[in-house]
């Protein structure tokens, strides 16, 4: 068991630009979440996937985001024609059993909007 | 809306000392209450969960209480150390029937020797 694994940990992009992130959860855990964390503030809740199925969705998450966890394992997330705002930490987070369980987190992917 | 406030926002303490990091949350109905740590730039570690229905929980010297009828929990760090220099933030899930947690921004704690 290696933990929760994200890639890249660095991106730097370009306004207008697409990036995509992906994240490993924990091996057999089924759920995984996503978070957005700017400087100063605790994390915030964007998407959570129980399986393959997208459960939750922030207001956050407007339509330039997509996540998908099309196997139930590894989920990646797209963000279309990023903007300077968009720059962040994203972090993800996966768990087992009960949905109320301890999230075991990754390192983050930091990403930086020019 | 649940809403997660933690005071102090910084702390910067002499090794050695005891000190107590206060989180307050305006909907007690709450599943679960739990303390992580965030190391500059990297990802957030668990430290302890408190379930609604308990009232403490302990590690090391690190102990956690929970008073759910008033919207409060403190974090007690015995003898601290630099190495504890990190930020400590409170989460709290179950409102609303969502088990999404809401975080606060956190403390941020240097201990310098």
């Amino acid at each position: 068991d290696t933990g929760v694994s994200q890639d890249p940990r660095h991106k730097i992009t370009k306004r207008g630009q697409n990036v995509t992130f992906r994240c490993d959860p924990i091996s057999e855990h089924n759920r995984l979440y996503w978070y957005r964390q700017t400087l100063g503030q605790g994390p915030e809740f964007l998407t959570y996937f129980q399986n393959e199925a997208q459960l939750e969705k922030s207001r956050l998450l407007s339509d330039r985001f997509s996540a998908e966890r099309p196997k139930g394992s590894f989920s990646t997330l797209e963000i279309q024609r990023t903007e300077q705002g968009d720059s962040a930490m994203y972090l993800c987070a996966s768990s087992f059993g009960h949905p109320g369980e301890t999230q075991y987190f990754g390192p983050g992917t930091r990403l930086l909007v020019l | 809306k649940q809403e997660v406030t933690q005071i102090p926002a910084a702390l910067s303490v002499p090794e050695g000392e005891n000190l107590v990091l206060n989180c307050s949350f305006t909907d007690s109905a709450i599943y679960n209450l739990q303390w992580f740590r965030q190391d500059p730039g990297k990802g957030l570690t668990s430290l302890l969960l408190i379930q609604s229905s308990q009232r403490e929980q302990t590690s090391g010297r690190l102990n956690a209480s929970l008073d759910k009828s008033s919207g409060r929990s403190t974090l007690y760090i015995a003898a601290s150390q630099p190495g504890d220099s990190a930020t400590y933030l409170c989460a709290v899930s179950g409102t609303g029937g969502s088990y999404i947690p809401t975080f606060g921004r956190g403390t941020s704690l240097i201990v310098h020797p």
